[in-house]
This record gives structure tokens, C-alpha cells and sequence, in this order.
């Protein structure tokens, strides 16, 4: 699996968005981009996932640009709750492979 | 999505003795996955169980240390053996889930050992 560079920490004010980047150049082309999220002492939780189109659900947006080497997870109003590890995983459809995330911390 | 219960929570053990992890999914999976969490570290996979099969180790870890029965497609265990402070961590569980597209993971296992 490729493997993807995030940002080890950010910041959000409560109900502003929190867009979160992830980078992965070497993606191959039958590979998904995932994004998962781990909240303090909890297992991780699947957020959203692309090939190559940008896709929404009740959580976030996931917008993957054109040439697939990077994408950008958008929480549209965070809030407290969604303070936690951030991460963005490729995947083929095999087992997944996590980076080191990014620590997002939503404060009021 | 799936529904993953994994037991136990929490424990303390001492060192040198084993402690086996359950995890039960309320649905068929062909696979189950084993991690571990080391204190302030991501997630590292140890192994990959099929129902019927042995199961499939990552570099590092070696069935010895971390055997894994895999007695029906909803249910398999961990077992942490002759456990060391090192191997002191949380563990989790992942299945491949159909409703989501994705993963699935326990709640995790949180190993002190003393």
C-alpha cells in the first residue's frame, strides 16, 4: 500500500470547518483513499473514502484532486467532539496501514 | 455496520503469565484482523485470521508470541504469551465491513502489564 504524509497536529475553532490535507504521490490507480478517526481511548472509526471522485456523507467531504496524489478531509462545523487522531490510509482492499495521523484539536 | 464486542476492556497482568483477547462480530466475516497500539503510537498490524486457516503473521510478530485461533467466520482470539512490560498496549480487532465499504474495529483491549 502507499504510503501517505499528514500533518502531526492542527487546530480548529469550534463550528468553523477543519480541513485536514494528506499526501500520498505514490498512489496507485486501483487504490482508495480512507480516512479514519480515533478518539481518545476508543477504536478507530471509519470517516469516509474516495477513488477518484470527491464524495460527502453525514460526517465529511473528501476532496481528492485530479491526479490522485493528495486529498483534503473537511469537517464542515467542528466541534469539541471531533477532537481526536485523524487518519488517512490507501488501501487496495487488503488490510490497512496507518500512518501517523493528525491529532486535530476543535477548541471553543 | 458491523457490531464488534471484544473482551476484556481492560487488564492488568503480571509478567511471564498469557492473557487471550475474545472478539465476537454480530455478522459473518472471512477476515479478522489483530492489532496493536503501542502508548502514543499508531496502529501496527500483527495478523491477518481466516476462518480454517493459520494465521497470516506481519513482519515482527511470530505465532509463538501471539497465537490466534480462528474457530468460526465470528469469533477469534489473541493470545498475548509470557507477557513483558514491552508488551504493555492496546489491542484491536478489525473486520471488513460490507455496510460501511471500510473497517470496523473494536473498542480494544487495554494490556498493563506489571
Amino acid at each position: 500500500d502507499a504510503k501517505t504524509t499528514q500533518p502531526t497536529s492542527m487546530d480548529c475553532a469550534e463550528g468553523r470547518a477543519a480541513n485536514l490535507p494528506c499526501n500520498h504521490s505514490t498512489i496507485s490507480g486501483n487504490e482508495y483513499v480512507y480516512w479514519y478517526r480515533q478518539i481518545h481511548s476508543q477504536g478507530p472509526q471509519y470517516i469516509i473514502h474516495g477513488l477518484k471522485n470527491n464524495e460527502t456523507n453525514e460526517m465529511a467531504s473528501l476532496i481528492i484532486t485530479e491526479d490522485r496524489k493528495s486529498s483534503t478531509l473537511i469537517l464542515p462545523h467542528a466541534t469539541l467532539r471531533d477532537t481526536a487522531v485523524y487518519y488517512c490510509i490507501v488501501n487496495a482492499g487488503n488490510m490497512l496501514t496507518f500512518g501517523g495521523g493528525t491529532r486535530l484539536m476543535v477548541k471553543p | 455496520s458491523a457490531v464488534i464486542s471484544q473482551k476484556p476492556s481492560r487488564d492488568i497482568c503480571q509478567r511471564g503469565t498469557s492473557l487471550t483477547i475474545q472478539c465476537q462480530v454480530d455478522s459473518q466475516v472471512t477476515m479478522m484482523f489483530w492489532y496493536r497500539q503501542q502508548p502514543g503510537q499508531s496502529l501496527t498490524l500483527i495478523a491477518t485470521a481466516n476462518q480454517g486457516s493459520e494465521a497470516t503473521y506481519e513482519s515482527g510478530f511470530v505465532i509463538d508470541k501471539f497465537p490466534i485461533s480462528r474457530p468460526n467466520l465470528t469469533f477469534s482470539t489473541l493470545t498475548v504469551s509470557n507477557m513483558s512490560p514491552e508488551d504493555s498496549s492496546i489491542y484491536l480487532c478489525s473486520v471488513e465491513d460490507q455496510d460501511v465499504e471500510g473497517y470496523t474495529f473494536g473498542s480494544g483491549t487495554r494490556l498493563t502489564v506489571v
